[in-house]
């Protein structure tokens, strides 16, 4: 059964610092992993997506690493801002040797970036 | 990536009664998923919604407690039936245009049951 977890599960860093966030997944059968970010009582905003024979993705300050054979992720956010603060989540989308539409969510780490 | 809009934002409901949740996407879309947020805790899905045909829930979610409609392409309904404290949750919809792409949600819609 796929489990996936994010370490830290809090964050807090001055800004402008350079910070990374991790996840972690048991099973390395997937088809991608996306993060999202999620702000207080909203829904998800999706950051990058990464298929599962790809290394990295990069989107401005964001830059997404997969090592499916570890089952790791990481997310980097280079000079963090106060407006990058949020909870992020990371999810997989498993192969169960076949088609499947379901994503599997870590418990998100929640990031504070301080003035 | 289609604008994808759900209503109402947040409800408060009395124990007993149904809420139907509704999702527009303002382009047509191969699949379309509804996912449960718990307090606390991470986002689970309850079931794919196929269009013109019954929906396909997940382990521990029924049809008779979360019916969902898929009428085309760009618009799902979910209901929440006979609610008890325990539904309270944040409710969002998802859309993916099918392969291997994206997966692109809704705002949510915050239920609180009283």
């Amino acid at each position: 059964k796929q489990e996936v977890t994010q370490i830290p599960a809090a964050l807090s860093v001055p800004e402008g610092e350079n910070l990374v966030l991790n996840c972690s997944f048991t099973d390395s059968a997937i088809y991608n992993l996306q993060w999202f970010r999620q702000d207080p009582g909203k829904g998800l905003t999706s950051l990058l997506l990464i298929q599962s024979s790809q290394r990295e993705q990069t989107s401005g300050r964001l830059n997404a690493s997969l090592d499916k054979s570890s089952g790791r992720s990481t997310l980097y956010i280079a000079a963090s801002q106060p407006g990058d603060s949020a909870t992020y989540l990371c999810a997989v989308r498993p192969d169960y040797g076949g088609a499947t539409n379901k994503l599997i969510f870590g418990t998100g780490t929640l990031l504070a970036v301080q003035p | 990536s289609a604008v994808i809009s759900q209503k109402p934002s947040r409800d408060i409901c009395q124990r007993g009664t149904s809420l139907t949740i509704q999702c527009q996407v303002d382009s047509q879309v191969t699949m379309m998923f509804w996912y449960r947020q718990q307090p606390g805790q991470s986002l689970t899905l309850i079931a794919t919604a196929n269009q013109g045909s019954e929906a396909t829930y997940e382990s521990g979610f029924v049809i008779d407690k979360f019916p969902i409609s898929r009428p085309n392409l760009t618009f799902s309904t979910l209901t929440v039936s006979n609610m008890s404290p325990e539904d309270s949750s944040i409710y969002l919809c998802s859309y993916r245009r099918g392969g291997n792409t994206e997966a692109f949600f809704g705002q949510g819609t915050r239920l609180t049951v009283v």
